[in-house]
């Protein structure tokens, strides 16, 4: 069973703090990690993807993966009350069909006045 | 056009309707995908249609019909469905031809059924 695995939360966090989400996954030979932002109500929302060891950067969002480990994260950086929502790690497994996201049960943040 | 649409917004059926779903994307996309999310769970993955081919089927109960018409349009065709049907399905779709792909979601659509 190739499986996904987030911390479910709340996690809750000040404004203007930064907020630290995690993920594991199972499949060492997974290449290809996503996360996504859902609001309650809406669909999701992508907002970072990684394929190499190492951060990557976008505005306030870094991801970072250690391959090795099994493990991908989510920093968000000076944290608004707008962040407040679920945080979904999604992994890309190989399967006999074809590739398939799979996701983790998500994250829920509170970003606190 | 970066969107993935999705129609309707709101579906109410019976437990002896038809109804379809509708799909659509203009991004020059080859991979389209049907999801399922059941309240405060992930989606789900139900179907994935490869350059217009059905790839996979996660074991879908055939009450739930994909069909994709060309490469901007996927439906989903729901016929005697049960109340545990109730779900919110997306739709997403992705360049394609490779595990790198990001995809892309639509709205969704919230289905009832009685």
């Amino acid at each position: 069973q190739k499986e996904v695995e987030q911390n479910s939360g709340p996690l809750s966090v000040p404004e203007g703090a930064i907020a630290s989400l995690n993920c594991t996954y199972s499949d060492r030979g997974s290449q290809s990690f996503f996360w996504y932002r859902q609001y309650s109500g809406k669909s999701p929302e992508l907002i970072m993807f990684i394929y190499s060891n190492g951060d990557k950067e976008d505005g306030r969002f870094t991801a970072q993966l250690n391959k090795a480990s099994q493990y991908v994260s989510l920093l968000i950086r000076d944290s608004q009350p707008s962040d407040s929502a679920t945080y979904l790690c999604a992994v890309v497994f190989l399967t006999g069909g074809g590739n398939k996201l799979t996701f983790g049960t998500g994250t829920q943040l509170k970003v606190e006045l | 056009d970066t969107e993935v649409t999705q129609t309707p917004k709101h579906l109410v059926m019976g437990m002896t309707n038809k109804k379809s779903l509708k799909c659509e994307q203009h991004m020059g996309h080859r991979a389209m995908y049907w999801y399922k999310q059941k309240a405060k769970k992930p989606p789900e993955l139900m179907f994935v249609y490869s350059y217009e081919k059905l790839s996979i089927n996660e074991s879908v109960p055939s009450r739930f019909s994909p069909e994709c018409p060309n490469s901007s349009l996927l439906n989903l065709h729901l016929h005697a469905l049960q109340p545990e049907d109730s779900a919110l399905y997306l739709c997403a779709s992705s360049q394609g031809g490779t595990i790198y792909n990001e995809q892309f979601f639509g709205p969704g659509t919230r289905l009832t059924v009685l």
